[in-house]
């Protein structure tokens, strides 16, 4: 089944300490989104990539960059994680037709890497 | 600013009770509205896209309706299997990208 995978499922990492999620897709999907979710609260869209165009949101942290090596993967890096950078890190990917239109497939998502900040 | 704000916030049924869940939403120009199941520690799965208001879509014991203001999801007879966390979702006509912004949820609680 295609699918998007993400890795790991849990980290645990320290205050400060740089750490790298990982997604990929086997959707062959041209857009990939990095969310945030914290605890019963919505999803928060961080960045995405149309192919290999970076489009960051206007309030997303500076601790937070993304690389998108190639159509498959995408990962998602956190410089020095605070302890308010806990949270569900979601990726999903979507087809979008035609440059700017916006319109295409839903949001696929990944089950998600819980980040917790000790 | 795009906003959606769901209610309830928390929604707990008895076995073959139905009830709705309610989505609002302002938006410049929406393209469509999404509905997503997310269950605990998982992604969110996607349910339904309405694109224009008077649409409807149904799937098994879920039937979600638009008007130009807001979208119902509505439970029928629901099952245990039915709990989990209901994310309502839209995307503007004008943003070139596709992508969502989220309500925080309803959380269901489906009781035998």
């Amino acid at each position: 089944d295609a699918m998007v995978i993400q890795n790991p499922r849990y980290q645990v990492t320290q205050f400060g300490k740089p750490v790298t999620l990982s997604c990929s897709q086997t959707l062959n999907h041209n857009v990939m989104y990095w969310y945030q979710q914290k605890s019963s609260q919505a999803p928060k869209l961080l960045f995405h990539y149309y192919d290999k165009d970076f489009n960051n949101e206007a309030d997303t942290p500076d601790n937070f960059q993304s690389r998108r090596p190639n159509t498959s993967f995408c990962f998602l890096d956190i410089r020095s994680p605070g302890l308010g950078d806990a949270a569900m890190y979601l990726c999903a990917t979507s087809r979008v037709w035609g440059i700017g239109t916006g319109a295409g497939s839903p949001l696929h998502f990944g089950n998600g890497t819980r980040l917790t900040v000790t | 600013e795009d906003q959606v704000t769901q209610s309830p916030e928390a929604l707990r049924l008895q076995e073959g009770e139905s009830s709705s869940l309610n989505c609002s939403y302002t938006v410049s120009g929406l393209r469509g509205l999404f509905w997503y199941r997310q269950d605990p520690g998982k992604g969110p799965e996607f349910l339904f896209t309405l694109y224009s208001a008077g649409e409807e879509k149904e799937k098994e014991r879920l039937k979600a309706t638009l008007t130009k203001k807001e979208s119902f999801l509505h439970i029928t007879a629901p099952k245990p299997e039915d709990s989990a966390t209901y994310l309502c979702a839209v995307q503007a006509r004008m943003d070139s990208w596709g992508k969502l912004q989220f309500g925080a949820g309803t959380q269901v609680v489906v009781t035998p």
